[in-house]
């Protein structure tokens, strides 16, 4: 099945640095890739996503690019704010969503004032 | 306001007993998951079902048991709570469509088993 690696586990930056946050997926068929933001005491909630006929997708500070051939996928947020700290976690939908999603072990992001 | 639902939000109670948790969505969506998860930390499926009368187990072996009653309900119940069961348990659906891998997740369920 679907395995979904996630780095690094811990990452903290400067505030007003870029955050890059890296996955790996084994499935080939995979063909869709969230990211999801979980605040402290809160639900996780979607932030960007892309599809594998896109290569890189961009809303304001988030992007977030993908390599299919390599099979990886990356979360970049650009001039982080101390409201960018979160466990983030990525995640691949297998079997053209027809199993669930398969997550990532979290990366805990920490922006420093 | 088309949301997902968890009840009770904080629960403690002593070991043995059991418990039900509650989990609605007004979103219209198929499929819906349980998930367990100690704060911050990594995501466990526990159970998912696509549709009414269809339910799944996880990754993560559990002592749990859900039913899907009807499309919007999906409780997930634990016949005799261990203090091992102390964990926040979060509650997810999506829908068959085109968008259909998007999760909406619920606030959570945090269990204490005393």
């Amino acid at each position: 099945g679907e395995n979904v690696e996630q780095h690094p586990s811990t990452l903290s930056v400067q505030e007003g640095d870029s955050a890059v946050i890296k996955c790996t997926y084994s499935d080939s068929a995979s063909n869709y890739f969230p990211w999801y933001k979980q605040e402290l005491g809160k639900r996780p909630q979607l932030i960007i996503d892309i599809r594998s006929n896109v290569g890189e997708k961009k809303d304001q500070r988030i992007a977030v690019t993908l390599n299919k051939t390599a099979k990886h996928f990356s979360l970049h947020i650009t001039e982080t704010q101390p409201e960018d700290s979160a466990v983030y976690f990525c995640a691949a939908s297998p079997n053209s969503g027809n199993t669930p999603l398969v997550f990532g072990k979290g990366t805990r992001l920490s922006v420093i004032a | 306001e088309a949301d997902i639902y968890q009840t009770p939000r904080y629960l403690v109670i002593g070991t043995g007993k059991k418990i039900t948790l509650e989990c609605s969505q007004t979103m219209g969506h198929d499929k819906m998951y349980w998930y367990q998860q100690d704060p911050g930390m990594e995501l466990h499926l526990i159970h998912y079902s696509y549709g009414v009368n269809s339910t799944e187990k996880g990754d993560l072996s559990s002592e749990s048991t859900v039913s899907r009653i009807r499309t919007e309900h999906f409780p997930l119940t634990l016949e005799s709570a261990r203090p091992s069961h102390t964990s926040q348990y979060l509650c997810a659906s999506s829908d068959g469509g085109p968008r259909g891998y998007e999760q909406y997740f619920g606030p959570g369920t945090r269990l204490t088993v005393t």
